[in-house]
């Protein structure tokens, strides 16, 4: 069964610092893998979408990466800003049905 | 639309009493998919659909909770009998096809209170 796991819970920087979250899964075979971010209250803003077949993907001051024999994926967050306080949430594509199976989030706080 | 939209954003229902939560597709998108958002952020797969027909519906409890996505028409989920381990925010999500290459966008969820 595909579990994955995200650490750590949450997380407080100062602004402008570099941060990475991190994010694992239990089973290498999945076919991609999903970043997103949720604001309370709010729905779910994809932010990157890295297929089984890469390695990494970049979006302005993110960049996701994937290692698929480790079960590892990172998001890397440049020069980081109050507005990117918001919980970060990672999943994978389950097999052939398309469900995503979710990690319980980091939840980023971004100190002026 | 361009987003995909959820109806309502808050809903109480008192134990025992029906439940219905409504989803509009982005225009275009062939694939709905429903998720249960519990406390401590954990998402649970409910079912999802290719058009009108059911793809996969493991992750549904079948005794009380149902969907249907009709041509022209929100696809709903509904809950029979509501229990309060049913409160939580309820997602949609669609995409243009199934598979890896598609991203799922995600609606802004309604909140099930049940006192």
């Amino acid at each position: 069964k595909q579990e994955v796991t995200q650490i750590p819970a949450a997380l407080s920087v100062p602004e402008g610092e570099n941060l990475v979250l991190n994010c694992s899964f239990t089973d290498s075979a999945i076919y991609n893998l999903q970043w997103f971010r949720q604001d309370p209250g709010k729905g779910l803003t994809s932010l990157l979408l890295i297929q089984s077949s890469q390695r990494e993907q970049t979006s302005g001051r993110l960049n996701a990466s994937l290692d698929k024999s480790s079960g590892r994926s990172t998001l890397y967050i440049a020069a980081s800003q109050p507005g990117d306080s918001a919980t970060y949430l990672c999943a994978v594509w389950r097999g052939s049905q398309g469900n995503l199976i979710f990690g319980k989030g980091t939840k980023l706080s971004v100190k002026p | 639309g361009e987003e995909v939209a959820q109806t309502p954003k808050h809903l109480v229902r008192g134990e025992g009493q029906k439940a219905k939560l409504y989803c509009a597709p982005i225009k275009g998108h062939s694939y709905v998919f429903w998720y249960q958002q519990v406390l401590k952020n954990e998402f649970k797969f409910l079912i999802s659909f290719q058009n009108e027909n059911v793809f996969d519906e493991t992750g549904m409890p079948k005794e009380r909770f149902s969907a249907k996505c009709l041509p022209n028409s929100p696809c709903s989920l509904e809950i029979q009998a509501t229990k309060l381990e049913d409160s939580a925010v309820y997602f949609c999500a669609s995409s243009l096809e199934q598979g890896p290459s598609y991203e799922q966008y995600f609606g802004p969820g309604t909140r099930l209170t049940v006192t």
